[in-house]
């Protein structure tokens, strides 16, 4: 079955560590998207990537690093100058340019102590 | 900038209760509209969506209807269920852009 992982579903961290979070989709999908939501709000866009090698700043990119070396692989790094990393990250993909349904995998909650 | 407006939860309803949730949203451009409903500990999952004025979108019961007029997309559902307990999302996504923009959801919890 075609899809999208996110993994670990749960991670805890002590303050001060960067930590990866991973993204795969075997969807064959173009762009891939990452989100942050915090209890009570919107996902709001952290980084995403239209095509292999190249990803874009979202709106609160501060303190993530992505990469995308693989069009089926989107890591988000939480490094240690995001200010309040807690919260549940969601992965998305895209496909093609015209494609409008944004696919979204089951989450990844981050938990800094 | 674009943005979207959802009518703020919690929202609690009997079963079998008629549901609707409204969302509005900024009119730059012809954006496509989308609802989105995400499961305890889930991700998102697409409800329905609706890519020109006057579409109406449905699924699983559910239905929303792009208004240009009033720049509007409210969900609606003639009878609930348990099982429709959820957040749901109302999002947009304008011109050639991928990304959406969503609004700040609404918990609906249904009663037995």
């Amino acid at each position: 079955d075609g899809g999208i992982t996110q993994s670990p579903k749960y991670l805890f961290r002590k303050e001060g560590q960067n930590v990866t979070l991973s993204c795969e989709q075997n969807l064959n999908h173009d762009a891939m998207y990452w989100y942050r939501q915090d209890p009570g709000q919107g996902l709001r866009l952290i980084y995403y990537s239209q095509i292999v090698n190249d990803f874009q700043k979202g709106d609160i990119a501060e303190g993530y690093s992505v990469s995308r070396e693989k069009k089926e692989s989107f890591p988000l790094t939480v490094t240690s100058a995001q200010k309040n990393p807690t919260a549940f990250y969601l992965c998305a993909s895209t496909l093609g340019p015209n494609g409008n349904e944004q696919f979204f995998g089951p989450g990844t909650r981050l938990t800094v102590l | 900038g674009d943005s979207v407006t959802q009518m703020e939860g919690p929202v609690t309803l009997s079963e079998e209760a008629f549901l609707t949730i409204n969302c509005t949203y900024t009119a730059t451009g012809y954006p496509s509209l989308f609802w989105y409903v995400q499961y305890p500990g889930e991700g998102l999952q697409l409800l329905l969506k609706a890519t020109k004025a006057d579409d109406k979108g449905s699924n699983k019961g559910f239905e929303a209807t792009y208004r240009k007029e009033t720049t509007s997309f409210h969900l609606e559902k003639g009878s609930v269920q348990v099982s429709d307990s959820a957040v749901y999302f109302c999002a947009r996504r304008a011109g050639s852009a991928r990304q959406l923009t969503f609004g700040s959801g609404t918990q609906l919890t249904v009663l037995p």
